[in-house]
C-alpha cells in the first residue's frame, strides 16, 4: 500500500530565516505530488503541484520554492520566511492523471505546522 | 476558480441531518469530498465522476447535477464523529490537480 510521510510535524521559525519541509512516498512510482497550505481557520490553497522529476508548477508567486529531486520526494522551501508564511502544510500525492478534466483523488501527508514569530 | 461551499459553517445536535453544497461557476467534470478533523490533514470520502452520479458510505451520501453544475453532501442521523470540516474538491484542467472550496465546519453536539 502507499504511504505518505512529511516532517518536520511542527517548527517555530524567526522572520527571515529558512525553510525546508520534505516530503517523500512510498509504495507507488511516478507520483503526482503536490504542497498546500491552510491558514488557520482558512481552507486548502494550492501551492505547488509537479508531475515528474524537476518539472514543478507554481500557483501562486510568493516567497516559496518547491523542488523534486527524486521520483517519490518533494521538498518546500524557502530562503526567507515571512509572518505570513506561518499555516498548516500539507504535501500530496495522486496517481499519474490521465485524461480528461476530473482531477485525481489526492491523499494527503500528516501535515507541518509552521509558525513565523 | 475555487468552487463555492455552503453554509460556511453548521451546528446540530446527535441524530440531526445536514446538507453540505459545492457549486462552480465552471463546469464541473468531477467532485471529491474529504473531511478534516482540527489539527488533521484532510481525509478523502468518496468522488463522484458523472452527472446524475449519486454515492453512498453508511450515512455519509453525495450527489452531483452536471447540469447544474453542483453537488450535495448528505450526512443522516449526525454522529459526534462527524464533526469537522468538510471541502468539496474540484479537477482543473488536465493535470489532475484539485481546487478545493473554503470548506464546512460541521460541529455536532450531544
Amino acid at each position: 500500500s502507499q504511504t505518505i510521510h512529511q516532517w518536520p510535524a511542527t517548527l517555530v521559525q524567526p522572520v527571515g530565516s529558512p525553510l525546508s519541509l520534505e516530503c517523500t512516498v512510498e509504495g507507488t512510482s511516478n507520483p503526482n505530488l503536490y504542497w498546500y497550505r491552510q491558514a488557520a481557520g482558512r481552507g486548502l490553497q494550492l501551492l505547488f503541484y509537479s508531475v515528474g522529476i524537476g518539472q514543478i508548477s507554481s500557483e501562486v508567486p510568493q516567497n516559496l520554492s518547491a523542488s523534486r529531486p527524486q521520483d517519490r520526494q518533494f521538498i518546500l522551501s524557502s530562503k526567507k520566511l515571512l509572518l505570513s508564511d506561518s499555516g498548516f502544510y500539507l504535501c500530496a500525492w495522486s496517481k499519474v492523471h490521465t485524461t480528461g478534466n476530473s482531477g485525481n483523488t489526492i491523499y494527503f501527508g500528516e501535515g507541518s505546522w509552521l509558525t513565523v514569530v | 476558480q475555487q468552487p463555492v461551499q455552503s453554509p460556511q459553517a453548521v451546528i446540530l445536535r446527535e441524530g440531526e441531518d445536514a446538507v453540505i453544497n459545492c457549486s462552480s461557476s465552471k463546469a464541473l467534470y468531477s467532485v471529491h469530498w474529504y473531511r478534516q478533523k482540527h489539527g488533521e490533514a484532510p481525509v478523502f470520502l468518496m468522488i463522484l465522476l458523472k452527472g446524475g452520479e449519486q454515492k453512498g458510505h453508511e450515512k455519509i451520501s453525495a450527489s452531483f447535477n452536471e447540469k447544474k453544475q453542483q453537488s450535495s453532501l448528505y450526512l443522516t442521523a449526525s454522529q459526534l464523529s462527524y464533526s469537522g470540516t468538510y471541502f468539496c474538491g474540484t479537477g482543473s484542467g488536465n493535470t489532475g490537480k484539485l481546487i478545493f472550496g473554503q470548506g464546512t465546519t460541521l460541529q455536532v453536539k450531544p
